[in-house]
């Protein structure tokens, strides 16, 4: 699976929209972008994910470059309780079941200012 | 119970004693996973099991012996434990098909082994 690369940290205000950076630039033509996030001491929870195109649900935008290079994830109106440590991961979705995993990386921690 | 449980939340043990983490989903998963979080370390994946099978060990010690007896639940079994394995314990479960999946944690083990 593809390298990713995030900042260790960013802030951002109680209310304005979080844009956190992801560069993959490895990345192969049958991976796809997943983000997930975790809030401390907690287990992680599942955020979006994508291939080509840009999504959107109920918690965040996805948005993947052309190039598929770099993707960033946007909290729209962020809140206190945002504040997590959020990972971009790259994997190849396999069509058998075989090699399922996530690999994790030291993500980016996000903390929300009142 | 809704999601994917753990018990005990917490656990202290001794270098000799056995003890078991437990993990239940209640989402009509096919595949499950344990993974171990060491502080300031990336999540680690340990285990795989998709329709009761393993079909990843991580590289795993001896003294970590997981067990999958139906597609809802999984066991992780440890004997002779070593303070180095003090860690945050994951379990996750995921439902595998072709256009991607996601994984759900459950609130994890707190481990500390003295």
């Amino acid at each position: 699976d593809a390298k990713t690369t995030q900042p260790p940290s960013m802030d951002c205000a109680e209310g304005r929209a979080a844009n956190l950076p992801c560069n993959h630039s490895t990345i192969s033509g049958n991976e796809y972008v997943y983000w997930y996030r975790q809030i401390h001491s907690q287990g992680p929870q599942y955020i979006i994910h994508g291939l080509k195109n840009n999504e959107t649900n109920e918690m965040a935008s996805l948005i993947i470059t052309e190039d598929r290079k770099s993707s960033t994830l946007i909290l729209p109106h962020a809140t206190l309780r945002d504040t997590a440590v959020y990972y971009c991961i790259v994997r190849v979705v396999r069509s058998n079941f075989g090699n399922e995993k996530l690999t994790f990386g030291t993500g980016t921690r996000l903390t929300i200012i009142p | 119970e809704t999601g994917v449980t753990q018990t005990p939340r917490h656990l202290v043990m001794g270098m000799t004693n056995k003890k078991s983490l437990k993990c239940e989903q209640h989402l009509g998963h096919n595949a499950m996973y344990w993974y171990k979080q060491s502080a300031k370390k990336p999540l680690e994946l340990m285990f795989v099991y998709n329709f009761k099978e393993q079909t990843e060990n991580n590289s795993v010690p001896s003294r970590f012996s997981p067990e999958c007896p139906n597609s809802s639940h999984l066991f992780l079994h440890l004997h002779t434990l070593q303070p180095e394995d003090s860690a945050l314990y994951l379990c996750a479960s995921s439902q595998v098909h072709l256009a991607g999946y996601e994984q759900y944690f459950g609130p994890g083990t707190r481990l500390t082994v003295t």
